[in-house]
Order: C-alpha cells, then structure tokens, then sequence
C-alpha cells in the first residue's frame, strides 16, 4: 500500500496562478486533512473532510478550496497563488476524526510550495 | 481557544544525556493529546499517545491535569533521536491542534 500520496512534491508559481495540490490515500480512510508548515508556526490546519462530500474550514481557510467527491482524494486548490502561501503543505488520513480513542494521523510526503 | 505551546524552538543535547520536550496546553474538559515526530526526509508520524500510556523507543510522556502538561521525557538521548517533535491535541470533535514544534538535536 502506498499510503497517503501527495503531488507534486514541489511546485514554483507566479503570484495570481492557480493550482491543485493533490492528496489520495489507499487505506479507506474517512477523514483527511489539509495542513500547512511554516518555519516557526509550526502545523496549521487549512480544512479538513469527515467524508466524501463533507468538509469544512480548519484555522486557516481562506485562499483555499477543497472538495471531497470520492473516499480516496481530497485535493486543495489554491484559486489566485500569492507569495504568503509560499508553505509545505501537508495531507494526512485516518480512519475516523482524532478524537475518540486517538486515530493517529497518517501523513503523505508533502508538497514544497514556492510563490513568487 | 484550545491552544498547545512548546516553549522550546531548539534543544540541543549531548548523547546519553536525559530529555525533556515541554509541551502545555489549555483545554477545559479531558484532553487528548499526541506527540509526533518528524525525522530528517520522513514522513510526520506519531510517536506517542497519551490513552494508550506506552513507551515508544525509549519516550515515554505523561498526562499531568494539575500541570497541563504532557511533556515528553527519554532518560537517555541517543543520536538517532535528532528530529522534530510536535505535540498535538484534540480540537472539538474532527481536528488536531498542533503545537510549533521543537527540534531536539543530539550530538555525539
């Protein structure tokens, strides 16, 4: 099983692109997540899904979408790229949301992000 | 708001010495709270959870109410151990909370 894939691994775009980030996982997991790491600020997470067709905004959303039409993807898009979203994202699974007995979260590789 | 803090950006330490990764958090009702751990060109991945109370290479991290503290503690680092850790907790019912981390460095 190859997990949680994240693609591409690393992106350059120009200020006012637009961009899909994706995330598929193997594992059946119902919940996904969408985190970004900055230097400093640690993981913060942009939005997250409890399933396909269920998801919602997560401390910081804005200039980001997201959409969950089947269990396996969950990609993020970034509608007009500016140089603060410059940040390795991160996509993680599990099988149910974190609460309730401590699913760990299972992450992909991450996308290095560049916007100039 | 649930907040977890690492004071710590960077601890360095010498191999064989005992570590301790600081981790708060505020949280009213019974928390859940989580270390992950990021080694050099690795995935994120969880080290230790505090409702299973076990021992993962050689880290242990106990709950303290009083404290809201859930620090992370290895008696004696080894170089292996160089990475960064984050300390989690569960946010409402779907999300985790992720603290900035702190790099532990151990030298030979």
């Amino acid at each position: 099983n190859a997990g949680v894939t994240q693609t591409p691994k690393f992106q350059v775009l120009k200020t006012g692109q637009s961009m899909t980030l994706q995330c598929a996982q193997d594992m059946n997991h119902e919940y996904m997540s969408w985190y970004r790491q900055d230097p400093g600020m640690g993981l913060r997470l942009i939005h997250y899904s409890v399933g396909a067709g269920i998801t919602d905004q997560g401390e910081v959303p804005n200039g980001y979408n997201v959409s969950r039409s089947t269990t396996e993807d969950f990609p993020l898009r970034l509608l007009s790229a500016a140089p603060s979203q410059t940040s390795v994202y991160f996509c993680a699974s599990s099988y149910s949301p974190p609460t309730g007995g401590g699913q760990p979260q299972h992450f992909g590789d991450g996308t290095r992000l560049s916007i100039l | 708001a649930q907040r977890v803090t690492q004071p710590e950006k960077l601890l360095s330490v010498f191999k064989g010495a005992p570590v301790e990764l600081k981790c708060n958090y505020s949280y009213s009702g019974s928390p859940e709270l989580f270390w992950y751990v990021q080694y050099s060109r690795q995935r994120l991945q969880l080290l230790l959870r505090h409702i299973s109370r076990e021992s993962i290479k050689g880290f242990t991290a106990d709950l303290n109410k009083g404290e809201t503290s859930f620090h992370l503690k290895k008696p004696f680092a080894q170089e292996e151990d160089s990475a960064m850790y984050y300390c989690a907790s569960v946010r409402g019912y779907s999300t985790l909370t992720f603290g900035k981390g702190t790099m532990l460095l151990v030298s030979p």
